[in-house]
Formats: C-alpha cells, structure tokens, sequence
C-alpha cells in the first residue's frame, strides 16, 4: 500500500519560515493536502488540492506538490501555528496520511 | 453551516463490536461530489483512516482495518456508520466523522467534534 513519510518534529522561531515536508513515490501525480491539528481539536484543512487555502485560512499558509515531495510553508510563524500538521493523499481507492509533524515554535 | 457529529458508547469491552453513527445538519448527505468518512487518533499516534462510504452506499476501506470494518449509510436519517468488529485495546482512540471531498483528493473539509472510544473490560 502506499505511503507517505514526514519528519515527526519541526522547530521555528516566531516570525521565521516554517517548512514540512511530506514524501512520497511520485507524489506529485495525486493531491496534496494539509492538516492542523491541536491538542483536543478536530483536524483542520489548510492546504488542499496542493495549494490551495481554504476561505479563513492565514495566507501565510501555502503548499507544493512535485516530484516526489509534498511542502507545506508557513510564513512569518506565530505562536498560534505550533500543533502537529499532517499531510494527506488519496492513491488506489486508499486515503493516505502522513505520520503527523510536531510544529513547535520557539 | 455544515455540522458532523458523533454518537455512540465510550467503552466498548474487547472483542466486541464498535458502533459509532455520524449525524450530518446543515446539509444533504446525498450531494455529489462528497463522500463521508471516519478517521481515528490513538494516544500518542497519528490520523489513521478507517473509511468511506458515498451515499450510493459505495465504500472504501483501510486495508489493513477491511476485514473488520463495515461503514454504511442511512440518507432518509442523513446519517452514516461505522461498525469495528473484534475490537482490542490498540482500537482505543478517538473516532472522528468528516466529509470529503471526492473530487479533489478526498480531503475533509468537514469534521465532527470526534468522540474518544475506549476498549476495556
């Protein structure tokens, strides 16, 4: 089955650029999509269709999909941000996450 | 505004079956081009997918959860379910609803508040 591969953790200053990245065998040929989950929170959507932001999303978010990996960039961090961030594909009638990225901004 | 939300027992005992029902307000179950979907976070891990289900009543599992999962779907109630069959402790986790959408790589862009299962005797 496939799979999707992300660094478990991702630390950034605040005002800094956060990059995750998430992997994949020619991820580029599916949708990409985003997750922002907090602690005791559903998931929300920030990135789909690989780069599009959905209405009430911060621009800072955006995304890329090409190749092999799948980014999720997030510029000008705010505290707000730190959560874990999961990306998200669908390949051969499968829905496929990725193993989350803790986001941590200090 | 769409609304998905969870229902069932907290504390289901090993073996025994899982029963969730997602309840949709707001909307129509039955609009094309979206898919209803249960997603589940264990303690300390990642989102895993369980499954989808159009409302043809069509699904999509897991592989690795499709022997023991049956999700299906009520469009006069505009709800859907999930059943989870033999369950363990590794089963343990909190369930959550969403819709997708199926057009565009099946991303959720609706989610329910989730509701924590708890596999115990």
């Amino acid at each position: 089955s496939y799979e999707v591969t992300q660094p478990p953790s991702v630390s950034v200053s605040p005002g800094q650029t956060a990059s995750i990245t998430c992997s994949g065998d020619n991820l580029g040929n599916n949708y990409a999509s985003w997750y922002q989950q907090k602690p005791g929170q559903s998931p929300v959507v920030v990135i789909y269709q690989d780069y599009k932001r959905p209405s009430g999303i911060p621009e800072r978010f955006s995304g890329s999909n090409s190749g092999n990996t799948a980014t999720l960039t997030i510029t000008g961090t705010q505290a707000m941000d730190e959560a874990d961030y999961y990306c998200q594909v669908w390949d051969s009638r499968s829905v496929v996450f990725g193993g989350g990225t803790k986001l941590t901004v200090l | 505004q769409l609304q998905l939300q969870e229902s069932g027992p907290g504390l289901v005992k090993p073996s025994e079956t899982l029963s969730l029902t997602c309840t949709v307000s707001g909307g129509s179950i039955s609009s094309s081009g979206y898919c209803w979907g249960w997603v589940r976070l264990p303690p300390g891990k990642g989102l895993e997918w369980i499954g989808s289900v159009y409302y043809t009543g069509n699904t999509y599992y897991n592989p690795s959860l499709k022997s023991r999962v049956t999700i299906s779907v009520d469009t006069s109630k505009n709800q859907f379910s999930l059943k989870l069959s033999s369950v363990t402790a590794a089963d343990t986790a909190v369930y959550f609803c969403a819709r997708q959408d199926s057009s565009y790589g099946w991303y959720g862009d609706f989610w329910g508040q989730g509701t924590l299962v708890t596999v115990s005797s």
